[in-house]
């Protein structure tokens, strides 16, 4: 049973077009989180939210919007999507109230505007 | 301000040789927490190891073995007798007491080659 998974793998799409990552976890966690991986390998926080608060990194366009239907789920939406938001998109989670867990994190989307 | 430096890029090892990675971290906060994970060419982010920062003992797991130094600020990866898999790229990562948000470094690939 996979922890965090995410939806779709790729996503290749058009610039100005509008997408959703899906992204759900069976482990429990009260937070979870995106971090964008860009084509250097680094590795940024967009996100980190739990049922009380909604933290934004706030170098995050507003065009990136994250939406949490239940604690099991943060999707991803992106807005008049542009060339420079080609990237790989990761969601995590953990538990916040045990401070030392670790995030586990999902297998990555692959994002590519065209 | 947190910031978390892996100054070797890239590193490039034959087989059953031993290599270090090392990991320079910056923080104001008495308490955190200190990470690595590994991402191989599939591309998933995958834990390796936790360490708080009050808890200078280093830890060995299998191969590999960590060396945890609060004095220098540094958090150094060792692969004893390196094997073909490990080559990957390797993240430290920096996680503040409050919060609970990674700031990852830039990462190190490392290959292993036959």
């Amino acid at each position: 049973d996979t922890a965090v998974s995410q939806t779709p793998k790729y996503l290749v799409t058009q610039m100005g077009n509008d997408k959703s990552i899906k992204c759900e976890q069976n482990l429990g966690h009260d937070t979870m989180y995106w971090y964008k991986q860009d084509s250097k390998k680094f590795l940024k926080i967009m996100f980190s939210y739990n049922n009380k608060e909604l933290i934004i990194n706030e170098t995050v366009p507003n065009r990136f919007s994250p939406k949490s239907p239940d604690k099991a789920h943060l999707n991803l939406h992106i807005n008049s999507l542009e060339l420079g938001d080609s990237a790989v998109y990761f969601c995590a989670s953990s538990q916040e109230r045990i401070q030392n867990t670790e995030a586990f994190f999902g297998q990555g989307t692959r994002l590519t505007v065209v | 301000a947190q910031k978390v430096t892996q100054a070797q890029t890239e590193i490039s090892v034959v087989e059953k040789e031993d290599v270090t990675l090392d990991c320079v971290y910056e923080t104001r906060d008495t308490t955190y927490y200190l990470f690595w994970y590994k991402q191989p060419p599939s591309g998933e982010l995958v834990f390796l190891i936790r360490r708080n920062s009050f808890d200078e003992q280093n830890e060995i797991s299998g191969r590999y073995s960590w060396n945890f130094q609060k004095s220098t600020s540094s958090f150094n990866f060792t692969i004893t007798a390196s094997q073909v898999v490990d080559s990957a790229v390797y993240f430290c990562a920096l996680r503040r007491n409050a919060g609970n948000m990674l700031t990852f470094g830039g990462g190190t690939r490392l290959m292993v080659k036959p």
